[in-house]
């Protein structure tokens, strides 16, 4: 079955940076669109980011784009979110989604656990 | 960006209850819209994608209906598991957004 695990979460200065990965199994990962989305604690879910099956399309929300860049490796199953300039305002918790298998990206299919990050002084 | 405003906020229902919630977007999103359900500490979960159609090893219990601007998930009779927070999303446009979240609540 299909299984996603966030992994790289935890407390940063603002300002600074973290990098979470998602290490996927129990599908031929390098077929799927994939996703970030997060959630602020008690709050609602906020789109972060879809990127391509093949990484060559990467698509981020407003609020992100500039300081938070999206990758993959088809090769080890795992996607990425490197994030810049953390404000406190990204404090969340970060899940990995899988996408339906057609562009343009549509709705999250699968989702992990999520790993919380919280930038604060 | 398309604003997607769910109602009521919090739904209280007793357990065999029919619930009924409704997401309303602020411009046409055609059929493009999934519900998931999240419980108490546990990741979303996907429901209903495509306005209508049931994800895999989702109960007949639950059913969506909608198009354009307004949308409706129903659960027929309401479950000890049903008891969480509802979310649609639209992604019939950029960026892609979601609704506030629906509570059911035990009444």
């Amino acid at each position: 079955q299909v299984h996603l695990v966030e992994s790289g979460g935890g407390l940063v200065k603002p300002g600074g940076s973290l990098r979470l990965s998602c290490a996927a199994s129990g599908f031929i990962f390098s077929d799927y669109y994939m996703s970030w989305i997060r959630q602020a604690p008690g709050k609602g879910l906020e789109w972060v980011s879809y990127i391509s099956s093949d990484g060559s399309a990467v698509y981020l929300s407003d609020s992100v784009e500039g300081r938070f860049t999206v990758s993959r490796d088809n090769a080890k199953n795992s996607l990425y979110l490197q994030m810049n300039s953390l404000r406190d305002e990204d404090t969340a918790v970060y899940y990995c989604a899988r996408v339906k298998n057609e562009a343009p990206p549509t709705y999250f299919q699968h989702w992990g656990q999520g790993t919380l990050v919280t930038v604060s002084s | 960006e398309i604003v997607m405003t769910q109602s009521p906020a919090t739904l209280s229902v007793s357990p065999g209850e029919r619930a009924t919630l409704s997401c309303r977007a602020s411009q046409s999103v055609s059929s493009n819209l999934a519900w998931y359900q999240q419980r108490r500490g546990q990741a979303p979960r996907l429901l209903m994608y495509d306005s209508s159609t049931r994800a895999t090893g989702i109960p007949a219990r639950f059913s969506g209906s909608g198009s354009g601007t307004d949308f409706t998930l129903t659960i027929s009779s309401l479950q000890s598991d049903d008891f969480a927070v509802y979310y649609c999303h639209q992604y019939n446009d950029w960026p892609r957004t979601f609704g506030q979240g629906t509570k059911v609540e035990i009444e």
